[in-house]
């Protein structure tokens, strides 16, 4: 089986950064999602990251820490449709599946 | 290219009836997932199918069960309705080539179940 942990809240201003952390146990660990939910809405992918380091992809960065079993997501010039619960999600090979930790909610305020 | 619909959107059941749910994947997509989301619970994995065979499963009820057609659409049935039943279930779609490895899933809108 495999535990996610992550912040259930978080608030930050707009046009600043925030990191998302998230930690987790798994067996036959194989990469982690990132995945953003606005409310009432399904969840769209944002990152994969299967080697350490640091994804970069505009203002979503994502890193990775497989000996830690750690990761983050790293939200730069924050805009106020941010606003939204980002979802951890990391792979198990065994399982052939992803597992969802239950989601940080992000708010932005003005 | 569209992408995952599912139908209906919105349901209101009693309990003990019985539901049926549809997801038609992203076209050429092999793999169907299905998920329940509860505001207490978060997205929990209810079951996987390819090529018309479950492939992966949740720690889900035998009261929930699904099947996959060979058109790659697939349907969740859940029979004996309980109140707590009442969720966003959602279904997303992958190319699902090759299980366990990284292959993005695309998430339909959810339908909105509702038990009284």
């Amino acid at each position: 089986g495999q535990n996610i942990d992550q912040p259930t809240e978080m608030t930050a201003t707009e046009g600043a950064i925030v990191q998302i952390n998230c930690t987790y146990q798994t067996s036959g660990f194989n990469g982690l999602f990132w995945y953003q939910q606005h409310a009432g809405e399904a969840p769209t992918f944002l990152s994969y990251n299967v080697l350490d380091g640091l994804e970069e992809k505009g203002r979503f960065s994502s890193f990775l820490s497989r000996s830690k079993g750690y990761s983050y997501l790293l939200l730069k010039e924050l805009q106020m449709k941010d606003s939204a619960s980002y979802l951890c999600a990391p792979l198990n090979t065994n399982a052939g599946k992803s597992t969802f930790g239950d989601g940080t909610t992000l708010t932005v305020k003005p | 290219k569209a992408g995952v619909t599912q139908t209906p959107r919105y349901l209101i059941k009693t309990r003990g009836q019985q539901v049926t749910l549809s997801c038609s994947p992203i076209s050429g997509h092999r793999s169907v997932s299905w998920y329940q989301q509860t505001p207490g619970q978060g997205l929990q994995f209810l079951f996987e199918y390819f090529s018309e065979t479950q492939r992966n499963k949740g720690n889900f009820p035998g009261r929930f069960s699904g099947r996959q057609f060979s058109n790659s659409r697939s349907e969740m049935n859940v029979s004996t309705l309980e109140l707590g039943d009442s969720a966003l279930y959602l279904c997303a779609s992958s190319s699902g080539i090759s299980a366990g490895r990284a292959d993005e899933q695309f998430f339909g809108p959810g339908t909105r179940l509702t038990v009284l």
